[in-house]
């Protein structure tokens, strides 16, 4: 089955703590890209990657890495968590760019104290 | 940077009654991408529309995209209970790359 994987679904963790929420995708894809959704802020976009070794930001990256190290992956690293990235996060992924149907994985909820 | 304005922010309707969200983007748009979110769910991709002046339906879905590609809206005709969830446009940003969603309407809709 086609799909979009990300774990863990739900995260508790403590300000400084380093984290990684991984991503999967199984379609082939080029094209990933996190977001985060708070309410009333809808989805921003907070880094994408348009294929293996290639990485850019987003509208809101501050605090958080990404890496790409093949396509089918691309983990998003929190390196010292604060409680203002608790929030709702979504990876997606589509065959080339924006253009195109993005898939979203089911998200991950994440609670930083 | 590009901005993508959407209203309204929520909307309660009578089941059977129709429902709009308006979307506004502050610059010309290639495309525009719909998708639906249900309570505890994740988007879900809905339509593309590309062309100006574009009208696309999906049984009681009718999406338009403006003459000046910088508008959009979805209307619902005869709401059902399975439509509630929160409706988001969104368009390309910086290029290919970057996808703006417009802050989504959330709907209600009441048995």
């Amino acid at each position: 089955e086609a799909q979009v994987t990300q774990n863990p679904r739900y995260l508790i963790t403590v300000t400084g703590k380093k984290l990684t929420v991984t991503c999967s995708q199984n379609m082939n894809h080029e094209y990933m890209s996190w977001y985060r959704q708070d309410p009333g802020l809808g989805l921003r976009q907070i880094y994408y990657s348009m294929n293996v070794e290639v990485t850019d930001k987003g509208d809101v990256p501050e605090g958080y890495k990404v890496s790409r190290k093949e396509k089918r992956n691309f983990p998003l690293i929190l390196e010292s968590p604060s409680p203002n990235q608790t929030s709702l996060y979504f990876c997606a992924s589509s065959p080339r760019t924006v253009q195109e149907t993005q898939y979203f994985g089911p998200g991950t909820r994440l609670l930083v104290l | 940077g590009q901005q993508v304005m959407q209203i309204p922010q929520y909307q309660h309707v009578q089941e059977g009654e129709d429902f709009t969200t308006y979307c506004n983007s502050s610059t010309t748009l290639s495309n525009i991408q719909w998708y639906k979110q249900r309570p505890g769910g994740h988007p879900v991709f809905l339509i593309q529309l590309v062309k100006s002046g574009e009208v696309k339906k999906q049984k009681r879905l009718t999406f338009q995209f403006g003459e000046a590609k910088k508008n959009s809206s979805l209307h619902i005709t005869a709401t059902q209970t399975t439509d509630v969830g929160t409706y988001f446009c969104a368009g390309p940003g910086g290029g290919s790359y970057q996808l703006t969603f417009g802050k989504g309407t959330k709907l209600s809709v009441i048995p």
